[in-house]
């Protein structure tokens, strides 16, 4: 499996600032996918980051939001924008294997005041 | 659109026992992929097991096995002789065949080894 790391674990943000995480791989990946977890809650896919062209968002996820670069096949960046203590969740980016497994990387922890 | 459902949202056994976690899905998919993956309080997202959904047999991997019934959408996990840590939250996950599509998953269960 791919060795994924993100960048930053963890940050506290203030309401109507943005910011950025990293999600890095070891290995040129196809497939890259980033998700949330609210508090206490499930998983739920964002977006998947598509290299060379627009990601492509879920239904209720929108790109003013929550923008994401994939600039070549081992990098990707998910940026929380005008956060609101609502986006206070973890959120993880996973990399997609030849065999339909999905690898997720350590997640960053996310709280907005 | 597909759904999975776990039932449980905490479950506790005590060290050495066994215990199963459910799981049921729904989807229009004729082939796709079932997971458990297991989340620690240290929140990393650790696979657990995979199940093709066009084999027969079921998957295994050391003390972990499923039971993966296609006609009733059931993939229940078994965890043998339980250790202090597997606890942990463990959510069920779809997602269809071809590799495209992001995960699907259930809303977990809270598994807690007593020592």
């Amino acid at each position: 499996s791919a060795v994924i790391s993100q960048k930053p674990s963890r940050d506290i943000c203030q309401r109507g600032t943005s910011l950025t995480i990293q999600c890095q791989v070891d290995s040129q990946v196809t497939m890259m996918f980033w998700y949330r977890q609210q508090p206490g809650q499930s998983l739920t896919l964002i977006a998947t980051a598509n290299q060379g062209s627009e990601a492509t968002y879920e239904s209720g996820f929108v790109i003013d939001k929550f923008p994401i670069s994939r600039p070549n096949l081992t990098f990707s960046t998910l940026t929380v924008s005008n956060m609101s203590p609502e986006d206070s969740s973890i959120y993880l980016c996973s990399v997609g294997t030849g065999t339909d497994t999905q690898y997720f990387g350590p997640g960053t922890r996310l709280t907005v005041l | 659109a597909q759904t999975v459902t776990q039932s449980q949202p905490e479950m506790s056994v005590q060290e050495a026992e066994t215990v199963t976690l459910s799981c049921t899905y729904d989807t229009s998919e004729s082939n796709y992929y079932l997971f458990w993956y297991k989340q620690p309080p240290s929140r990393q997202m650790i696979l657990v097991i995979r199940q093709e959904a066009y084999k027969q047999q079921n998957a295994t991997e050391n003390r972990f096995s499923v039971n993966f019934q296609k006609a009733a959408k059931s993939f229940s996990l078994k965890i043998s002789d339980s250790q202090l840590g597997d606890t942990a939250m463990y959510f069920c996950a779809f997602t269809p065949s071809g590799g495209a599509d992001g995960l699907t998953f259930g809303k977990g269960t809270h598994l807690i080894i007593q020592p």
